[in-house]
């Protein structure tokens, strides 16, 4: 079965500062793709930012951009320039062979003024 | 319609109840997904369908849950006997295509509080 582990509950940022969310993950699969998706209270989830396991380039989505180490599973993201409007909750989630996401715990994440 | 539809946004009910809840996919999406989110938790898979058929139930926790898509479109998830530890948020998600990564579309959610 797949684990998605987001170790931080809680992270504080400054506005127009950088902030990175750690994530990581177990599988058997060497074909997968990873997502971070942002839960604001509407409580929608919205994509954020998706990578292929098999592409070894970051993805890049404007101020967020992930840092993929596929050896570590590990998949952070990263969100620069900080805004008040990215304060939320956010999901690492997996995708393998089948059709269900799997999600981590979330990280939730205040931007402070 | 231009977004995945859920309603309602807020059931409560009492203990032992019977509850049903919609979702409305984006029009022409094959796959419906439903998840279950518990407060301060990720969602968690509670079932899958491709068109009318439901090729995944296995997240499902109990024979209470039943959950059907009779005409490939609307979806509804129907708890029987609610307890009080299905009080949670449901989200439901639809895709374009059957498989793949392509991007699933989530609704807002129903938030079920069992007394």
């Amino acid at each position: 079965a797949q684990t998605v582990t987001q170790s931080q509950p809680e992270m504080s940022v400054q506005e127009a500062e950088t902030v990175t969310l750690s994530c990581t993950y177990d599988t058997s699969e060497s074909d997968y793709y990873l997502f971070w998706y942002k839960q604001p209270p509407s409580r929608q989830m919205i994509l954020v930012i998706r990578q292929e396991a098999y592409k070894q380039q970051n993805a890049t989505e404007n101020r967020f951009s992930v840092n993929f180490q596929k050896a570590a599973k590990s998949f952070s993201l990263k969100i620069s320039d900080s805004q008040l409007g990215d304060a939320a909750m956010y999901f690492c989630a997996t995708f393998e062979a089948g059709n269900m996401l799997t999600f981590g715990g979330g990280t939730r994440l205040m931007v402070k003024p | 319609g231009a977004g995945v539809s859920q309603s309602p946004r807020y059931k409560v009910a009492k203990r032992g109840q019977d509850v049903a809840l919609r979702c409305d996919p984006i029009s022409g999406h094959v796959s419906l997904f439903w998840y279950q989110q518990a407060l301060g938790q990720g969602p968690e898979f509670l079932t899958y369908f491709q068109n009318e058929a439901q090729l995944d139930k296995s997240g499902l926790p109990s024979d209470r849950f039943f959950a059907e898509r009779p005409e490939g479109s609307v979806s509804t998830l129907k708890i029987q006997r609610t307890q009080q530890e299905d009080s949670a948020v449901y989200l439901c998600a639809s895709r374009q295509d059957a498989g793949g990564s392509e991007k699933l579309f989530f609704g807002s959610g129903t938030q079920l509080s069992v007394l």
